[in-house]
């Protein structure tokens, strides 16, 4: 069993739709909770993180960890085509030390215009 | 602030050839992480660096793979000899604690 699942899709959604994507995981050590955007050819670049379980918002993104279930979600308000991109959810053991990452395979999200 | 930078940004080399790649991290950045994305899977941890030592290196697949991060500047990620199996994408990533930054990766093709 993989450490961390993701439904790699891809998903295709109208211009303006709500997108959620979402992540299980097994190791109940995993602390640290983040999201990355990867456009073709680029690298990740990071969305949002969090620590704790309940939601965190930044403007069109909100964070969701549910701890007790190992899951965590991204939702995408107002889909725009420029949401068109490779989504990674990406957790870590430890909080305030560097530790290294383990990825899902991400979820490929097209947002049609 | 300059992202993370990594060098060359596409390889190309015939099994058993030798190959270098070079991350420059984020200025002040004491931690500095490799990372291998090969076709199909997701995105793997090599080792992290943390100035100039190795942290953790339980990632790397075999002794083929060598890296080093001279004086915790840039770091250098050597395959010697290449196989095909090794054919991938090779981030890395930089960070003071937590959050990483990665760089756009070097895309690796071995033949």
């Amino acid at each position: 069993q993989k450490e961390v699942e993701q439904d790699p899709g891809p998903l295709s959604v109208p211009e303006g739709a709500i997108v959620s994507l979402n992540c299980t995981y097994s190791n109940s050590a995993f602390q640290y909770f983040m999201w990355y955007r990867q456009y073709s050819r680029k690298g990740p670049e990071l969305l949002m993180y969090t620590y704790s379980s309940g939601n965190k918002e930044d403007g069109r993104f909100t964070a969701q960890v549910d701890k007790s279930s190992k899951y965590i979600s991204l939702f995408i308000r107002d889909s725009q085509p420029s949401d068109s991109a490779t989504y990674l959810c990406a957790i870590t053991i430890s909080s305030g030390s560097a530790r290294q990452l383990t990825f899902g395979s991400g979820t490929q999200l097209t947002v049609l215009p | 602030e300059a992202g993370v930078t990594q060098f060359p940004s596409h390889s190309v080399i015939e099994k058993g050839q030798t190959v270098t790649l070079r991350c420059d991290p984020i200025s002040g950045h004491d931690n500095l992480y490799w990372y291998r994305r090969v076709m199909g899977k997701e995105i793997k941890f090599l080792l992290h660096f943390v100035k100039e030592s190795k942290q953790d290196e339980s990632g790397m697949p075999n002794n083929r793979f060598l890296a080093e991060r001279t004086g915790g500047t840039y770091s250098t990620l050597k395959v010697q000899p290449a196989e095909l199996e090794d054919s991938g994408v090779y981030f890395c990533a930089s960070s003071r604690q937590e959050t990483q930054y990665f760089g756009p990766g070097t895309r690796l093709l071995v033949l």
